[in-house]
């Protein structure tokens, strides 16, 4: 079974400062990995994703993600953080074959910008 | 560009009432998802259906049904609806199985409910 871990369920920075929210993953075999983001009262939106090819990804709204696999980790960075940051963020993990094509989330990370 | 379309956004039960939670997708996609999300528990599978006309369990399926309609519709019943229901429930759905980019899952904006 896989599984997914987010160290920390809030973390708060201050504007401009580096944003790093931490995912690790549990799996026989490297999964894809995925980043999802939660506005107030709103549905999840994909941040970005790793499937194969280049370790670290790009995302939407500057955010990147490096997939280490000797680590088994997924960690979520952004250079400078914005007060439209504000939200929760979630990792989570997809079985490569198989599966029935189903999420694994972690607990998700509520991150807070302070001025 | 509606995507992924919850029903209704807020409701209210009492203990022992039921209710169905609507979901329709226009993106053509084929598989669907109910999820639960909980403070600290992040999101939990209820139900999927990875086509029309099949369904399987999640996670946590115990006190919910469920029904593929048609492509777009996935519909998440409670027949009697309990106080540890109250969530707010997500649907959601993708493309197809596969590699890559068709594993997205696209969610609607989630139905928050609470049981009295």
């Amino acid at each position: 079974a896989q599984s997914v871990t987010q160290l920390g369920s809030h973390v708060s920075v201050s504007e401009g400062a580096l944003v790093l929210l931490r995912c690790n993953y549990s799996s026989s075999v490297p999964p894809y990995l995925f980043w999802y983001v939660q506005y107030p009262n709103q549905g999840l939106q994909l941040l970005l994703k790793y499937t194969t090819g280049a370790t670290l990804v790009k995302g939407i709204n500057g955010f990147e993600a490096e997939f280490k696999k000797s680590e088994t980790s997924f960690h979520l960075t952004k250079p400078s953080a914005h007060m439209s940051d504000a939200a929760e963020y979630f990792c989570a993990v997809k079985r490569v074959a198989g599966g029935g094509n189903k999420l694994t989330f972690g607990t998700g990370t509520q991150l807070k910008v302070e001025l | 560009n509606a995507g992924v379309t919850q029903t209704p956004k807020f409701q209210v039960l009492k203990t022992g009432q039921s209710m169905t939670l609507q979901c329709a997708q226009d993106m053509n996609h084929n598989s669907m998802y109910w999820y639960r999300q909980d403070p600290g528990m992040g999101l939990r599978l209820i139900y999927y259906s990875a086509s029309e006309g099949t369904t399987d369990k999640g996670e946590v399926p115990n006190g919910y049904n469920v029904s593929r309609l048609n492509k777009r519709e996935f519909s998440l019943r409670l027949e009697s609806a309990a106080p540890s229901q109250t969530s707010v429930y997500f649907c959601a759905s993708s493309e197809a199985r596969g590699p890559g980019a068709k594993n997205i899952q696209y969610f609607g904006a989630g139905t928050r409910l609470s049981v009295l």
